[in-house]
């Protein structure tokens, strides 16, 4: 079964401490994995994925394939990062429809 | 460009009633989709369109129905409202190119059912 697990409900950090959002997922073929965050008060938004390979906002993902996993992470965490982050898988021939995880809730504290 | 475009942005419904929530987007997305958000559960997809007249089941479409008319409005009907159905909705849309699988979401409808 396709599945996308996120084990972490909320983390919490200090500004400008390393940050990993764990994300694994279950998948019999090669997916493509995204993560989404979505601030206050906003709308859900693509903030990374695979395929790219390339860094927003100072976060990376590397998707693992033998792990199956696609953690996020940032050396150095903002206040401005504090918001809820979800990690969403798509199939071959899924059509584009995601599955996401359960997300986490990422607090930043100063 | 306004995007994806979602109304109401909030919505009491009684048991029993029955609703329609819009969804419309000006990007020429062939892809459209609603989801479901409830806490602790992240999004499901209820159901799910890759183009005008085509629409299919996603994983959790019971007691809900769509239609897709044109390519840019994707309305979501409940049938008989149940408190079960009390989420935030969003609809999302993007290009069915597998190169560029980006959803675009809708800023959500809030909807309360007692």
């Amino acid at each position: 079964a396709q599945r996308v697990t996120q084990p972490e409900k909320l983390l919490s950090v200090f500004k400008g401490a390393p940050v990993e959002l764990k994300c694994n997922y279950s998948y019999s073929g090669s997916p493509e994995l995204f993560w989404y965050v979505q601030y206050s008060r906003q709308r859900l938004q693509l903030l990374l994925r695979h395929i790219s390979r390339e860094s927003i906002k100072g976060f990376t993902a590397d998707l693992n394939k033998g792990e199956t996993s696609f953690h996020l992470k940032k050396p150095f965490a903002q206040e401005e990062d504090s918001a809820m982050y979800y990690c969403a898988l798509s199939g071959i021939g899924s059509q584009g429809n995601l599955i996401f995880g359960k997300g986490t809730k990422l607090s930043v504290k100063p | 460009n306004a995007g994806v475009t979602q109304t109401p942005k909030f919505q009491v419904l009684k048991t029993g009633q029955s609703m329609t929530l819009q969804c419309a987007q000006d990007m020429n997305h062939e892809y459209m989709s609603w989801y479901r958000q409830d806490p602790g559960m992240g999004l499901r997809l209820i159901h799910y369109s890759v183009g005008a007249g085509i629409t299919d089941q996603g994983e959790v479409p019971n007691g809900y129905n769509v239609s897709r008319s044109t390519t840019e409005d994707f309305p979501l009907r409940l049938l008989s409202a149940a408190p079960s159905q009390t989420s935030v909705y969003f609809c999302a849309s993007s290009w069915t190119d597998r190169s560029s699988y980006e959803q675009y979401f809708g800023p959500g409808t809030r909807l309360t059912v007692t």
